[in-house]
């Protein structure tokens, strides 16, 4: 089990270009996060998707949209990157059982820069 | 507004040490709390978690409690080693939202010294 995996994991943006990152999971989890993390910050929520074929805003969707692809994958696509978009993405998944009380299981991160 | 409030920012203590890192926590209505360890370029990994019921849970060298009705909880560390350096962050889940939405504090980031 490979668990929840992200490409790329560093990306340089130039203020205006568009990107999509990817997210994996192989644990059958049906939802699926993304965050983003900034220095001296808790992670926020960008997005989720709680059951495959839905999506919804979290705390700070301005500027990013999601794609559910099919269970496993969840992107995150920046259409014209600010640099106030510079910061640390994770993807995290779920199950939609109660045990361990809807833990929430993290990818590895990437590092975005827009210059 | 629901938020979550970590101290100390940062520590620093020697291998062998104790230590222990402060949560406060404002989210109502309280459903569990969760401690994560995260590395250095790594995503976080969960350690605890603790429900309402719940005041005390371990996890070998990590103990943490909560104080639900003074909305506290504290994550203690025995015996540190080097690996135990990291950033360590509180979580808290409110009822509803079918646990979707998280409070993340800031975290605390911990260094431990040979």
């Amino acid at each position: 089990n490979a668990g929840v995996t992200q490409t790329p994991k560093f990306q340089v943006l130039k203020t205006g270009q568009s990107m999509t990152l990817q997210c994996a999971q192989d644990m059958n989890h049906n939802s699926m996060y993304w965050y983003r993390q900034d220095p001296g910050m808790g992670l926020r929520l960008i997005y989720y998707s709680a059951s495959e074929g839905t999506t919804d805003k979290g705390e700070v969707p301005n500027g990013y949209n999601v794609s559910r692809l099919n269970k496993r994958e969840f992107s995150l696509r920046l259409e014209s990157a600010a640099p106030s978009q510079t910061s640390v993405y994770f993807c995290a998944s779920r199950t939609r059982f109660l045990t361990p009380a809807y833990e929430q299981y993290f990818g590895p991160g990437t590092r975005l820069t827009v210059t | 507004k629901n938020q979550v409030e970590q101290s100390p920012q940062s520590l620093i203590i020697l291998e062998g040490k104790n230590c222990t890192l402060q949560c406060n926590y404002t989210v109502s209505p309280f459903s569990n709390l969760r401690w994560y360890k995260q590395d250095t370029g790594r995503g976080p990994v969960s350690l605890t978690i603790m429900t309402f019921s719940e005041n005390t849970k371990s996890n070998g060298r990590y103990t943490a409690t909560l104080d639900a009705d003074t909305k506290q909880s504290s994550l203690h560390i025995t015996a540190s080693q080097l690996s135990d350096s990291a950033s360590y962050i509180c979580v808290v889940s409110a009822i509803g939202n079918a646990g979707n939405m998280l409070t993340f504090g800031g975290g605390t980031r911990l260094m431990v010294k040979p």
